[in-house]
């Protein structure tokens, strides 16, 4: 019973390239959650999907930052244009969105960490 | 979601019971108690969550008191495998209200060997 899968676990990019981090939730979850984690820093909301739909990006920056979530397929974090400031773990979590007391539980993946240099 | 308070960092001696306090004051009926952990650079991880009543998992045990206004976490006998930082989140559990939790600053548990 594989958990989150995210990749690429590690990945540099140079100012002004794009990024694409991917997330396979866990089987049976049909919601999915992106955080972000700068260093030395807390884990800060972005963005919550359900499969075709973003329901809430209130976390999302403005700009360059887009997320979704298809029909078939994983997840996709997609940053354009890549800043040193987008420096960060990024990290997917999944819940199931049914269950009493457990449709909001997280389980995490290992996250991916962007450095652009 | 109500809002949380819990002390930036505690120290624990290694086989001893650790405690992790949290504050939810503004708790709502509908609310739960979620606690998570994040072991240096890792994935937060799960750990126990409830709604009233005391909780037990492999993990560990939730104590909500009885007026729900603040709740404990305790590692009946911590290794230094339990030192991370700590995060108490109170949210509503509706299917209609999934959504996002927030993580505040968490305590950050140091176990000593």
């Amino acid at each position: 019973n594989a958990g989150v899968m995210q990749n690429p676990r590690h990945l540099v990019r140079r100012r002004g390239q794009e990024a694409r981090l991917r997330c396979s939730p866990m089987k049976g979850h049909s919601h999915v959650y992106w955080y972000r984690q700068l260093p030395e820093e807390g884990l800060k909301f972005m963005v919550y999907l359900q499969k075709e739909n973003i329901i809430d990006e209130s976390g999302m920056p403005k700009e360059r930052f887009s997320a979704e979530f298809p029909k078939e397929g994983p997840s996709i974090l997609r940053i354009q244009q890549v800043v040193r400031g987008d420096s960060a773990a990024y990290f997917c979590a999944s819940s199931p969105g049914t269950g009493r007391g457990r449709a909001n539980v997280l389980t995490f993946g290992a996250g991916s960490r962007l450095t652009v240099l | 979601d109500a809002k949380t308070t819990q002390p930036p960092s505690m120290d624990c001696a290694e086989g001893r019971a650790a405690n992790l306090p949290c504050n939810h004051s503004t708790i709502s009926g509908n609310e739960y108690v979620y606690w998570y952990r994040q072991i240096h650079s890792q994935g937060p991880q799960y750990i126990i969550h409830g709604l009233k009543n005391n909780e037990t998992n492999e993990m560990a045990s939730l104590i909500i008191t009885e007026d729900r206004k603040s709740s404990t976490l305790i590692l009946p006998h911590a290794t230094l495998r339990d030192t991370a930082v700590y995060y108490c989140i109170v949210r509503v559990d509706l299917r209609t209200n999934a959504g996002k939790s927030t993580f505040g600053d968490g305590t950050t548990l140091t176990v000593k060997p």
